[in-house]
């Protein structure tokens, strides 16, 4: 089967605009993470959807930041009012249940604030 | 918070040789321990997930050994091929939350 897809692959953008990033997760996952990536840095947990619960937001680092997720499909994370330092990759990965299983990876989203 | 460090950043071996990745963490109330492997311009690849309860996870020429009460984990690489050279990043879990290295950077040299 498919596995987890982003859109756009690449993104540029000039600074304060707002953008929005894209997740398709494996059919029938009902947890849905995305994390950033700074370049030469590890992997930064943003956000956290299990089911139909509140998502875990503690990962996001300002509320220029936000995340959708309708049902147990498609995510979108918002950045509003982008700044350079939002320059990162963003990835978005699902598993089959909790946090604890294992998680497949989207390939991520460049996205590069001018 | 959990913070989890890997040892050595950068890796350069010759085609067959084992080697070892180092991972560490500072709070061992964790649920599981993951390695995955992440090439250039990809997204990350899930390799070996070694619950709390258990001390190694096999798969192929990979072992992964997990020791919570000192914090530390390894991934051993029997008989590295060049197609092993990627960067190898572990990640502990929390009841919420999943926390990853900085990874180590492997070239494995034909």
């Amino acid at each position: 089967g498919a596995g987890v897809s982003q859109s756009p692959s690449n993104k540029v953008t000039e600074k304060g605009k707002d953008v929005e990033l894209r997740c398709d997760p494996i059919s029938g996952h009902t947890a849905l993470y995305w994390y950033r990536q700074r370049l030469g840095q590890g992997l930064e947990f943003l956000i956290y959807f299990q089911g139909n619960s509140a998502p875990d937001k503690s990962g996001l680092p300002s509320d220029r930041f936000s995340a959708e997720r309708t049902g147990e499909s498609v995510s979108t994370l918002t950045i509003q009012r982008t700044q350079q330092e939002d320059s990162a990759v963003y990835l978005c990965a699902s598993s089959e249940g909790a946090i604890q299983e294992t998680q497949y990876f989207g390939p991520g989203t460049r996205l590069l604030v001018l | 918070k959990q913070e989890v460090t890997q040892i050595p950043a950068a890796l350069s071996v010759p085609e067959g040789e084992n080697l070892v990745l180092n991972c560490s963490f500072t709070d061992s109330a964790i649920y599981n321990l993951q390695w995955f492997r992440q090439d250039p311009g990809k997204g990350l690849t899930s390799l070996l997930l070694i619950q709390s309860s258990q001390r190694e996870q096999t798969s192929g020429r990979l072992n992964a050994s997990l020791d919570k009460s000192s914090g530390r984990s390894t991934l051993y690489i029997a008989a590295s091929q060049p197609g092993d050279s990627a960067t190898y990043l572990c990640a502990v879990s929390g009841a919420n939350n999943l926390f990853f290295g900085t990874g180590t950077r492997l070239t494995v040299i034909p």
